[in-house]
């Protein structure tokens, strides 16, 4: 098994829903990334966290909500999402140097309808 | 903001051939990544390169600075190597933890 989970692993939501993606990390890491990857397009960086402090907000909407509570776990909370935001969203860890190897988790498939 | 070019998009070949593909950035980088992505999703990072040259197995990375441009060589390809190959930078963010920027990807495919 990875080092890094990420449940669930499906998600099907309707715009008015509420839901949040948890990442997880077993690598002793202390950085920690959102990825958006949508159909055709390549991947995008959204959050960065570095010792549970946000240190890169990609010009994300506010309706996507990034919560480290500390170095292991990370959250992206989800809400009157739009069709558009569909997409695979992918967490990953590091070690908090530059650069340094990312490594992936498996990724949660998003829908929203 | 940093580009990332990867080319080509595609690439369909043969097993047992040898493996080209090239990804070239705009401005300056901490390092350049090569990750690999399988059908479901999951992303595997291959090499993490600042100079030089790294080799592992039957892959091979290269980077020249001065140019802004890295390979991937694939020798002796096999059915197995048929994946997505991303290039992706990384650039000094002054947090400590640098997030990437990555190409559209190479979709390859190795025939048996």
């Amino acid at each position: 098994e990875t080092g890094v989970t990420q449940t669930p692993r499906h998600l099907v939501m309707g715009m008015t829903n509420k839901k949040s993606l948890k990442c997880e990390q077993h690598l002793g890491h202390n950085a920690m990334y959102w990825y958006k990857q949508s159909a055709k397009k390549p991947l995008e960086l959204m959050f960065v966290y570095n010792f549970k402090e946000q240190t890169e907000n990609n010009s994300v909407p506010s309706r996507f909500s990034p919560e480290c509570p500390n170095s292991s776990h990370l959250f992206l909370h989800l809400h009157t999402l739009q069709p558009e935001d569909s997409a695979l969203y992918l967490c990953a860890s590091s070690q908090p140097r530059s650069p340094e190897t990312q490594y992936f988790g498996p990724g949660t498939r998003l829908l929203v309808l | 903001k940093n580009e990332v070019e990867q080319s080509p998009q595609n690439l369909t070949a043969q097993e047992g051939e040898f493996i080209t593909i090239n990804c070239s950035y705009s401005v300056g980088i901490s390092a350049l990544h090569w990750l690999q992505q399988h059908p479901g999703g999951g992303i595997v990072s291959l090499f993490m390169l600042s100079s030089g040259k790294k080799k592992h197995g039957r892959l091979i990375a290269t980077i020249n600075i001065q140019e802004k441009h890295s390979s991937l060589h694939i020798t002796a390809s096999h059915p197995r190597d048929s994946a997505v190959y991303i290039c992706a930078v990384s650039y000094y963010s002054g947090g400590g933890a640098d997030g990437l920027t990555f190409g559209k990807g190479t979709h390859l495919i190795i025939q048996p």
